[in-house]
């Protein structure tokens, strides 16, 4: 089983300010990573994932994510930050060569961008 | 393209009455996966469906959900004698495979409102 800790619950941060959502994950087994973002009242919108090879992800929106596999973490970063990005952010993993692509989600950062 | 269409978007039900979930994939998608996002929690699996298979129902509830996702039309979550705990938005994604490597497209969501 897997299971997806974020350490903050909710993350204010002014508008051109960097920005760092932490992520770690618990598995028995090699897990693919993602994060997510959901803006108010909207689906889920994949922002980046990491499956193998550099452990330097670069996503949509000038996210990007680091995989560090000695400390099961995966946080998520932006060097500065616009109002738009205010949204909620999640972190998930799925389990290598199970059935599906199930996803495991964290409890969610919420980002509030102020001006 | 249209993305993942989900409805309603708003449902409201009274103790005792049924629940159904409707979840169009995207074009060409045979893979659909069901979400459910409780209050201030971030999202659960509870199943993956392929067309007119259930692959993983390991996250449903035991009683009174069901789920299917028939050979012509959308996957349709069921909840039978709703209680206020199931009180949620739901949520379906699908995927053209069932490989880590195939992004998960995500809906709006239903939210299921029990009076």
């Amino acid at each position: 089983a897997q299971s997806v800790t974020q350490l903050d619950s909710q993350v204010p941060v002014f508008e051109e300010a960097p920005v760092e959502l932490r992520c770690n994950y618990s598995s028995s087994v090699s897990v693919y990573l993602f994060w997510y973002v959901q803006y108010p009242n909207q689906g889920l919108q994949l922002l980046l994932k990491y499956l193998s090879g550099s452990t330097l992800v670069k996503g949509i929106n000038g996210f990007e994510a680091e995989f560090n596999k000695s400390q099961t973490s995966f946080h998520l970063r932006k060097p500065s930050v616009h109002i738009s990005d205010t949204a909620e952010y999640f972190c998930a993993v799925s389990p290598l060569g199970a059935a599906g692509n199930k996803l495991t989600f964290g409890g969610g950062t919420r980002v509030l961008v102020k001006p | 393209n249209a993305g993942v269409m989900q409805n309603p978007r708003h449902l409201v039900r009274r103790r005792g009455q049924e629940a159904r979930l409707r979840c169009s994939p995207m074009k060409g998608h045979s893979h659909v996966y069901w979400y459910r996002q409780l209050p201030e929690e971030g999202l659960k699996f509870m199943v993956y469906l392929q067309k007119e298979n259930i692959i993983d129902e390991s996250g449903m509830p035991k009683e009174r959900f069901s789920a299917e996702f028939p050979k012509e039309g959308p996957s349709i979550l069921r909840i039978q004698q709703v209680v206020r705990g199931d009180s949620a938005a739901y949520f379906c994604a699908s995927s053209t495979t069932s490989g880590a490597t195939d992004t998960q497209y995500f809906g709006p969501g239903t939210r299921l409102t029990v009076l």
